[in-house]
């Protein structure tokens, strides 16, 4: 049973920012939302995570809604190099489920 | 550098012919786990490990094994591959946490079983 829904797919132009939400309704205080991508085949980068606070690190800002059942991956200026699928996962500890993420895809 | 290696990245095998896929990182890492990844699917997770001689299913441990002798390494082993064991594998490891830590993936290994 997937804890997170994403869209399949979405597209964004080159320079804008890019909004990936994330439903993750039955998430449970102590779990915390982990953001990874994965760049054609190749093993998924991690790049972000948060508990209640919103985030912010140098690749991208983690929008956390107040009641923890949504969040949003910003990815401030996008470049074609962000094409990517983007996996939203919740968990505590190791034990991840990564589901099918989001396709995004940057646009020139 | 901090990584995770896998060998091979790519092989072609024939069925019943039994292969090992290794696994190596040089963080020191307690927790390392094995994942596949089939079209339409995601990735999902085979077996892991949370330190050395302390192993566990996943969600789909048919058909491997695994062992865990020392820290540094996690091979996967198919004693009798099967076509349906045809898939893009990757190997993982991060401290043992409660929450809150990162998990670092290996390139991939791409198997073919004919």
């Amino acid at each position: 049973d997937a804890k997170t829904t994403q869209p399949t797919s979405m597209d964004c132009a080159e320079g804008r920012a890019a909004n990936l939400p994330c439903n993750h309704s039955t998430i449970s205080g102590n779990e915390y939302v982990y953001w990874y991508r994965q760049i054609h085949s190749q093993g998924p980068q991690y790049i972000i995570h948060g508990l209640k606070n919103n985030e912010t690190n140098e690749m991208a800002s983690l929008i956390i809604t107040e009641d923890r059942k949504s969040s949003t991956l910003i990815l401030p200026h996008a470049t074609l190099r962000d094409t990517a699928v983007y996996y939203c996962i919740v968990g505590t500890g190791n034990q991840f489920y990564f589901g099918t993420g989001t396709s995004l895809t940057v646009i020139p | 550098e901090a990584q995770v290696t896998q060998n091979p990245r790519y092989l072609i095998t024939v069925t019943g012919k039994k292969l090992t896929v290794t696994c190596s990182q040089n963080m020191n890492h307690e927790y390392m786990s094995w994942y596949r990844q089939d079209p339409g699917l995601g990735l999902r997770q085979i077996y892991y490990s949370m330190n050395v001689e302390v192993t566990d299913k996943g969600d789909v441990p048919e058909g491997y094994k695994v062992s865990r002798k020392e820290k540094r390494n996690f091979p996967l082993i198919l004693e009798s591959p099967s076509p349906n064991q045809t898939s893009l594998y990757f190997c993982a490891s991060s401290f043992l946490t409660s929450g809150g830590d990162t998990q670092y993936f290996g390139p991939g290994t791409r198997l073919t079983v004919l």
